[in-house]
């Protein structure tokens, strides 16, 4: 079975510091692994997935299969990083998109 | 403009009735989703189409249906058998080829609650 789970439900940090949300899957087979961000009154959009292997507004992740893992990570916060990601995951072929249960950003001045 | 549009945003009901959520898009995407947003529990998936007049139920079909009579159109019914209805419910879309494959686009959600 696919799960994706994020155990953070909140992250308050201040401008200027390093973010990680942590995101660990658990899959058998090779799997897809995506971050969605949702910020105030927008709607929940693709931030970046793994077989892009890019950097998106400054944020990265890495996919390590040996920790079965997809953290989140941009060095320098900002406030208009404040925002609620979701990590969602893939498995081989076609099939259902599965989302972890969130973790919101909260960046302070 | 191109997109999906889910209506109505904002949407009451009384219990024992049925409703039917719209889910629109005109970006020639040929897979159409259904997800229920609550808070602390992320988004579940409720149906899935591939392509016109074939779904399958996703991991909380229970209480809902869908149709998909047309490759724009994703129409949800939830129905009075579904126990706790009030939620907010997000439509999405995705090419299954390409680059852009498996890549979800999202409606803006539309807001069921259950008087």
């Amino acid at each position: 079975a696919q799960r994706v789970t994020q155990p953070e439900k909140l992250l308050s940090v201040f401008k200027g510091a390093p973010v990680e949300l942590k995101c660990n899957y658990s899959y058998s087979g090779s799997p897809e692994l995506f971050w969605y961000v949702q910020y105030s009154r927008q709607r929940l959009q693709l931030l970046l997935r793994h077989i892009s292997r890019e950097s998106i507004k400054g944020f990265t992740a890495d996919l390590n299969k040996g920790e079965t893992s997809f953290h989140l990570k941009k060095p320098f916060a900002q406030e208009e990083d404040s925002a609620m990601y979701y990590c969602a995951l893939r498995g081989t072929g076609f099939q259902k998109l599965v989302f972890g249960t969130g973790t919101r950003l909260l960046v302070s001045p | 403009d191109g997109g999906i549009t889910q209506s109505p945003k904002y949407l009451f009901r009384k219990e024992g009735q049925n409703v039917t959520l719209s889910c629109e898009q005109n970006l020639n995407h040929d897979a159409m989703y259904w997800y229920r947003q609550d808070p602390g529990q992320g988004l579940r998936l409720i149906y899935y189409s591939q392509i016109v007049n074939d779904f399958q139920k996703g991991d909380i079909a229970e209480g809902y249906s869908v149709s998909r009579e047309k490759k724009e159109s994703f129409p949800l019914t939830v129905t009075s058998a579904q126990k706790n209805p009030t939620a907010f419910y997000l439509c999405a879309s995705s090419t299954i080829q390409g680059d852009g494959a498996n890549v979800l686009t999202f409606g803006a959600g539309s807001r069921l609650t259950v008087l």
